[in-house]
Parts: C-alpha cells; sequence; structure tokens
C-alpha cells in the first residue's frame, strides 16, 4: 500500500532539536490530515487541510508547526518538544473533507523525544 | 463531544474461531468506519458503514450498522493468524475528521 507515505518512518530527537516530518500522497486527494497516537489514547486530530488551507487546528502546542505547500504533500515541523510528545504520527488524506469521506493513512512515524 | 467505546479492549482467539467487536457511540452515527492496525504501523481501511441496518463484507469480515442503537459490530469468521492486530473503529462528527475508539487488539492462537 503505497498510497500515502510518510518519512522517516522512526526519529529519534533531543528537547532543542528541531526536525520535520514529511507526508507525501499518490491518489490525487484534495484533503490531508495530521494525527497523533499514543499509548492506549484513541488518535488525536491535530490539523487538516483542505486545498493547501489549514481548516482545523485541534489546540496543538505552537512546538508543532504544519505546512502544506501543494494537495500532494503536507510536513509537520518540530521544535523543542517535549517526552510527552513521544507517539506515533499519523498522516492521512481524503477526496474532501464531508462527512462519507473516506481516510487512507500512510505508515506513520514513531517519535521518540529524549 | 462524541466518544466511541470499543468492546472488549483486547481478545485471543483459537484460530478458526468466530468473533465479535463491537463500537459504541455517545450520539447518533452518520458514518462509521472500521481499520485494522498492525502495531506501530498505519492504518489500512476495510469498510465504511453509512445507513442503519446496512451490512458489508470483505473475505472473512462482516461489518453491520446499527443505528438505532449507535452501534456497530465487525465479525471474523474462522479467525487466521492473519487477522491478528488491532482494529478501531471511527465516525463522522460534525466537522472535518474522525474521531476513534481506543482500538481493540487481536491475537490470535494457531
Amino acid at each position: 500500500e503505497t498510497g500515502v507515505t510518510q518519512t522517516p518512518r522512526h526519529l529519534v530527537m533531543g528537547m532543542t532539536n528541531k526536525k520535520s516530518l514529511k507526508c507525501e500522497q499518490h491518489l490525487g486527494h484534495n484533503a490531508m490530515y495530521w494525527y497523533k497516537q499514543s499509548a492506549k489514547k484513541p488518535l488525536e486530530l491535530m490539523f487538516v487541510y483542505s486545498l493547501e488551507e489549514r481548516v482545523e487546528n485541534n489546540s496543538v502546542p505552537s512546538r508543532f508547526s504544519p505546512e502544506c505547500p501543494n494537495s500532494s504533500h503536507l510536513f509537520l515541523h518540530l521544535h523543542t518538544l517535549q517526552p510527552e510528545d513521544s507517539a506515533l504520527y499519523l498522516c492521512a488524506s481524503s477526496q474532501g473533507v464531508r462527512r462519507g469521506e473516506t481516510q487512507y493513512f500512510g505508515p506513520g512515524t514513531r517519535l521518540l523525544v529524549l | 463531544s462524541q466518544e466511541l467505546e470499543q468492546s472488549p479492549q483486547s481478545l485471543i482467539v483459537q484460530e478458526g474461531k468466530n468473533l465479535t467487536i463491537n463500537c459504541t457511540s455517545s450520539k447518533t452515527l452518520y458514518g462509521l468506519y472500521w481499520y485494522k492496525q498492525k502495531y506501530g504501523e498505519g492504518l489500512i481501511f476495510l469498510m465504511m458503514l453509512q445507513k442503519g441496518g446496512e451490512e458489508k463484507s470483505h473475505e472473512k469480515i462482516t461489518a453491520k450498522l446499527d443505528e438505532k442503537k449507535q452501534q456497530s459490530s465487525l465479525h471474523i469468521t474462522a479467525s487466521q493468524p492473519s487477522h491478528a492486530g488491532i482494529y478501531l473503529c471511527g465516525a463522522d462528527q460534525a466537522g472535518t475528521a474522525l474521531i476513534f475508539g481506543k482500538g481493540t487488539t487481536l491475537s490470535v492462537s494457531s
């Protein structure tokens, strides 16, 4: 399944580092999402982009900064993270943001903050 | 806000046995999605249900939507080791994205 790809797959960073996660979708979709998955918690929506415009920001700390340069690419820029930010970060895409639009997920980036 | 509760949280079944996983919503369901996740990996879309009473099947997996009960069930017939993983339900809500349950971890022993 290579419809949605994410790089890197694993990332270890210190609290003072700056890094970026990349997501690319090859499905011709117009909407892209970032989710955070922590142990024993439901997936948490972080950001939603539709046609490169941010349409939802779920009270995410400013140390996470998304960027959507076009409808196929989505980035999550990270800086001065905390250990509790360690999690699996999942990217997804869908045709649109209306109800009934199936979201397709990438393999995720496993992030460890030391 | 809407919440999804999945039951059981985990289960272990013997290969060849049938099993059912439930997903119950605190509010009316407009669309219900089932995904499967291998540990530490992305979600694989299984199927989506939109109408009350709707039932869909894919290979040995069947999902049903009981709109009146605000509940969906996922049934696996004659389980195989390849069915092992985490099953998550997700639901459309007001707004733009899905909410998810915490998942049900399935282990299949051979």
